[in-house]
């Protein structure tokens, strides 16, 4: 079971504005890094799976970024929209990812119109 | 199809029943897991079957007892729970374990209810 830190537990932003969040994990035996959007009553949703120190992933206004060596990935939001209100959950994995997903606790994310 | 289904969507059931969630996925996906997640904390790893074998038990009580018949199906039997086992339980499936670049695919979950 991985220790997994996720930063801010809860967040409010204003419609239009950007935003970060961050997740931390052990740097040693790394393997890769999944992002997932959980909206309330629904499935959560992949967003991103990351392996690269360096990497950087974007799907529409979404980006991720990672640091292996470090132990910590980013997400960001541009120009937040009331459909962006989830919570965001970040798993790493390590020694050749046949452990499952340990899951931080999530950044919940309230996007005010 | 790209998604998991899992039913029932809401279960009730008291403290002697035996009841059972079913999974289904048909995306050739050859590993399938069971979360837990209570309320305000994240999915909890139960159990994880990688090509139909039982390849994780995290240290789950034997009142929970996975299977899985097929590729395509996983269930989890319940018998004799407690009221803290209410949760939401959650199946999702992945190409295979390890597979770096791919994420899980979730179903929506069963929200259990053990009075």
């Amino acid at each position: 079971i991985l220790n997994v830190e996720q930063s801010p537990q809860s967040l409010h932003v204003q419609e239009g504005d950007s935003t970060n969040f961050t997740c931390s994990f052990p740097s040693s035996n790394f393997y890769a890094l999944h992002w997932y959007r959980w909206e309330t009553a629904k499935s959560p949703e992949a967003l991103f799976v990351m392996t690269l120190n360096g990497d950087e992933k974007k799907k529409g206004r979404i980006s991720a970024t990672l640091n292996t060596k470090e132990g910590y990935s980013y997400l960001y939001i541009k120009g937040s929209q009331p459909e962006d209100s989830a919570t965001y959950l970040c798993a790493p994995t390590s020694g050749g990812g046949a452990d499952g997903l340990t899951f931080g606790k999530g950044t919940h994310l309230i996007i005010q119109p | 199809d790209t998604e998991v289904t899992q039913t029932p969507k809401h279960l009730v059931m008291g403290m002697t029943n035996k009841k059972s969630l079913k999974c289904e996925q048909h995306m050739g996906h050859r590993a399938m897991y069971w979360y837990k997640q209570k309320a305000k904390k994240p999915p909890e790893l139960m159990f994880v079957y990688s090509y139909e074998k039982l390849s994780i038990n995290e240290s789950v009580p034997s009142r929970f007892s996975p299977e899985c018949p097929n590729s395509s199906l996983l269930n989890l039997h319940l018998h004799a729970l407690q009221p803290e086992d209410s949760a939401l339980y959650l199946c999702a499936s992945s190409q295979e374990l390890g597979a770096a670049n791919y994420g899980y695919t979730f179903g929506s979950g069963t929200r259990l209810t053990v009075v």
